[in-house]
C-alpha cells in the first residue's frame, strides 16, 4: 500500500521569506502524481500544484514550486515571497497513474503553515 | 456555477439516528469520492465510485453506504451514528486521471 509521510506537523515562516514543507512517500509503482493541496480555515481543499512521475522537470506554479526526487521518492514544496494568505494546512498526497480504483488520493497527515506579519 | 456542491454544510445530531449528506458535482466527472476529515485533520478515503465500479475502503463500518441516483450524484448514508462519526466529510469529483475538485465539507457532530 502507497503511505504518505509529512514529517513536519507545524512550520512558520516571516511574510515575504521562502519555505520548504517537506513530504516523502512510498511506493512500488513507477506511473503516478503527486500533488499539494492547501486547507484554509475556510476548510476549502485547494489545489496547489501536481507533478508526474514520469516528468522530471519540476513544476512550478507563481511563487509555488516543488523539488521532487523521485529516487528518494521527495516531493518537497518552495513557497517563495510567502504572504499571509499562504496560511493554511498544506497536505502532499499520491495517486497511482492507472485507471480504476487507483483514481483516489493517499493524503499524508498535514503540515500547518504560520505566516508571520 | 459551483464545481462540486454538498448539502448540509453543517450537521448536529443525536446518537443513533440515521443521516444523509448530498453531493452533486456539475462537472461531468466520471468518479466521485467521499473522505473523511478526523479531528486531526487526518483525510482518508472512505469511497470512491463511478459508473462502473463502487471501491469501498475495508475500514469504514458498512453502516456507512454511498447512494448514486446518476453520475452527477454521490450522497452518502449513515445509520446508527455514532460518536466517533464527529467529523468533516468531503465529497469530490474527478474525470479520469486528472485532478480532483473537492466540495466544500459537511461538519458532522454527534451528540
Amino acid at each position: 500500500a502507497q503511505t504518505v509521510t509529512q514529517s513536519q506537523p507545524e512550520m512558520s515562516v516571516q511574510e515575504a521569506e521562502t519555505v520548504t514543507l517537506s513530504c516523502t512517500y512510498d511506493t512500488s509503482e513507477s506511473d503516478y502524481y503527486l500533488f499539494w493541496y492547501k486547507q484554509p480555515p475556510s476548510r476549502q481543499m485547494i489545489l496547489v500544484i501536481r507533478q508526474e512521475a514520469y516528468k522530471q522537470q519540476n513544476a512550478t506554479e507563481n511563487r509555488f514550486s516543488v523539488n521532487f526526487q523521485k529516487a528518494a521518492k521527495s516531493f518537497s514544496l518552495k513557497i517563495s515571497d510567502s504572504q499571509l494568505g499562504d496560511a493554511a494546512m498544506y497536505f502532499c498526497a499520491y495517486r497511482r497513474g492507472t485507471s480504476g480504483s487507483a483514481r483516489q488520493l493517499t493524503f499524508g497527515s498535514g503540515t500547518q503553515l504560520t505566516v508571520l506579519p | 456555477d459551483t464545481a462540486v456542491s454538498q448539502t448540509p454544510k453543517y450537521l448536529v445530531t443525536q446518537m443513533g439516528n440515521d443521516k444523509s449528506i448530498k453531493c452533486e458535482q456539475n462537472l461531468g466527472h466520471d468518479t466521485m469520492y467521499w473522505y473523511k476529515q478526523d479531528s486531526k485533520k487526518f483525510l482518508k478515503i472512505m469511497f470512491s465510485y463511478n459508473n462502473k465500479e463502487l471501491i469501498i475502503n475495508e475500514t469504514v463500518p458498512n453502516r456507512f453506504s454511498p447512494k448514486s441516483p446518476d453520475k452527477a450524484h454521490l450522497n452518502l448514508h449513515i445509520n446508527s451514528l455514532e460518536l466517533g462519526d464527529s467529523a468533516v466529510y468531503f465529497c469530490a469529483s474527478s474525470h479520469e486521471l486528472r485532478r480532483l475538485f473537492f466540495g466544500p465539507g459537511t461538519r458532522l457532530t454527534v451528540l
